[in-house]
């Protein structure tokens, strides 16, 4: 799987966007970018995933660049609920394995 | 809600007394996951069960065992706990087209 890139930390405003960069300049062709959470003591938690076009649900939108090496993660209106790690992951969809890279610890500020 | 279970939340072991930590789902997932998540760490795969069979990771120890009766149940067994072992223990699943479903996670302590 493709290595990633993120920052170690960052912080928001409690009700603006969180926007949550990722680095993967190595991604192959066929590998997704998946975004999951954790939330202290708790088990990550999906968020959301892409290959080549931007996808929004109801937590979250992935922004994708046309080169997909890079991606951002945008939190709407981030809440402090929000506060947790956020990891980005690229691997070929169906795989087996999910490798954790260390993840950007968000802080929401009230 | 269907969901992936893991007991107990909290599990305190005696230094090399052995322990085994339980996850069971209700999801009908074939593919079942043990990660260690040390503090402030990210989460590391130990192994996994396709079905039945059973893939371990190069570096996991061989003081961590599993065992997988059915579909429903995986154990994680450490058969010597040492201090090194406190950890949060997540179970997670995988079904076919399903992305990752995790467990609220075990913390170990060893005393």
């Amino acid at each position: 799987d493709a290595k990633t890139t993120q920052p170690p930390s960052m912080d928001c405003a409690e009700g603006r966007a969180a926007n949550l960069p990722c680095n993967h300049s190595t991604i192959s062709g066929n590998e997704y970018v998946y975004w999951y959470r954790q939330i202290h003591s708790q088990g990550p938690q999906y968020i959301i995933h892409g290959l080549k076009n931007n996808e929004t649900n109801e937590m979250a939108s992935l922004i994708i660049t046309e080169d997909r090496k890079s991606s951002t993660l945008i939190l709407p209106h981030a809440t402090l609920r929000d506060t947790a790690v956020y990891y980005c992951i690229v691997r070929v969809a169906g795989a087996q394995k999910l490798v954790f890279g260390q993840g950007t610890r968000l802080t929401i500020n009230p | 809600d269907a969901m992936v279970i893991q007991n107990p939340r909290y599990q305190v072991t005696q230094f090399g007394k052995p322990v085994t930590l339980s996850c069971s789902q209700t999801l009908n997932h074939n593919v079942m996951y043990w990660y260690q998540q040390k503090s402030s760490q990210a989460p590391k795969l130990l192994f996994h069960y396709y079905d039945k069979d059973f893939n371990n990771e190069a570096d996991t120890p061989d003081n961590f065992q599993s065992r997988r009766p059915n579909t429903s149940f995986c154990f994680l067994d450490i058969r010597s706990p040492g201090l090194g072992d406190a950890a949060m223990y997540l179970c997670a699943t995988q079904g076919q087209g399903a992305g990752y479903t995790f467990g609220s996670g075990t913390r170990l302590t060893v005393v």
